[in-house]
């Protein structure tokens, strides 16, 4: 079946670091792909998508690029600050409707 | 324009007992999807549905969970005779009549978060 799989955290990291968390997925078609952030205490909030190969999704400094041939898509930021601290989900749409995630990376940026 | 609510936001049974977690999808969705989030994992599908329909409840465990989205109301996420290992935050999600996609991603609540003790 469908799934996703991220790179385990804790990721710490000083401010003003680069990012890059790593996301790969498996899945049968074309998926569209995801990443989602949790703010401690909060639920998830949309970060940035990409619907197809080679297409690059971008929010708040936040890239990823989705690609094919490599089933992936990595989430990077080149320069972190401490309000980025919190849990990013990487997520494919399956073709049954449902979001289908991955385990969550913890990042956490000190000062 | 109020977002997901869910309540409570904050859950205690002992084992044996019921818990019923609710959740109101924003305004103009008709689909509501719940999530379960363990300590140290990721987010697990669990149930799918419209008004007075179950879509789709694979993640759904086989026995003492349940789900309805009635009508009138949010939808209720039931679970009865609580265990340890029920322990976790549930998110509820919703999406657009069309359903979730690239263009009508999943808007999330802020969670219950139950504890049985």
């Amino acid at each position: 079946g469908d799934s996703v799989t991220q790179m385990e955290g804790p990721v710490t990291l000083s401010e003003e670091a680069f990012l890059t968390i790593n996301c790969t997925y498996t899945a049968t078609g074309y998926p569209s792909l995801f990443w989602y952030v949790q703010y401690p205490g909060e639920g998830l909030q949309l970060l940035l998508k990409a619907t197809k190969a080679d297409d690059k999704g971008s929010n708040k400094g936040f890239e990823a690029t989705y690609r094919k041939e490599t089933t992936s898509f990595h989430l990077e930021k080149g320069s972190v600050q401490v309000s980025d601290s919190a849990v990013y989900f990487c997520a494919l749409s399956s073709n049954t409707g449902k979001l289908i995630f991955g385990q969550g990376t913890t990042l956490q940026v000190k000062p | 324009n109020a977002g997901v609510m869910q309540n409570p936001r904050h859950l205690v049974r002992r084992r044996g007992q019921e818990a019923r977690l609710r959740c109101s999808p924003m305004k103009g969705h008709s689909h509501v999807y719940w999530y379960r989030q363990l300590p140290e994992e990721g987010l697990k599908f669990m149930v799918y549905l419209q008004k007075e329909n179950i879509i789709d409840e694979s993640g759904m465990p086989k026995e003492r969970f349940s789900a309805e989205f009635p009508k009138e109301g949010p939808s209720i996420l039931r679970i009865q005779q609580v265990v340890r290992g029920d322990s976790a935050a549930y998110f509820c999600a919703s999406s657009p009549p069309q359903g979730q996609g690239p263009n009508s991603p999943l808007h999330f609540g802020n969670g219950t978060r139950l504890t049985v003790t």
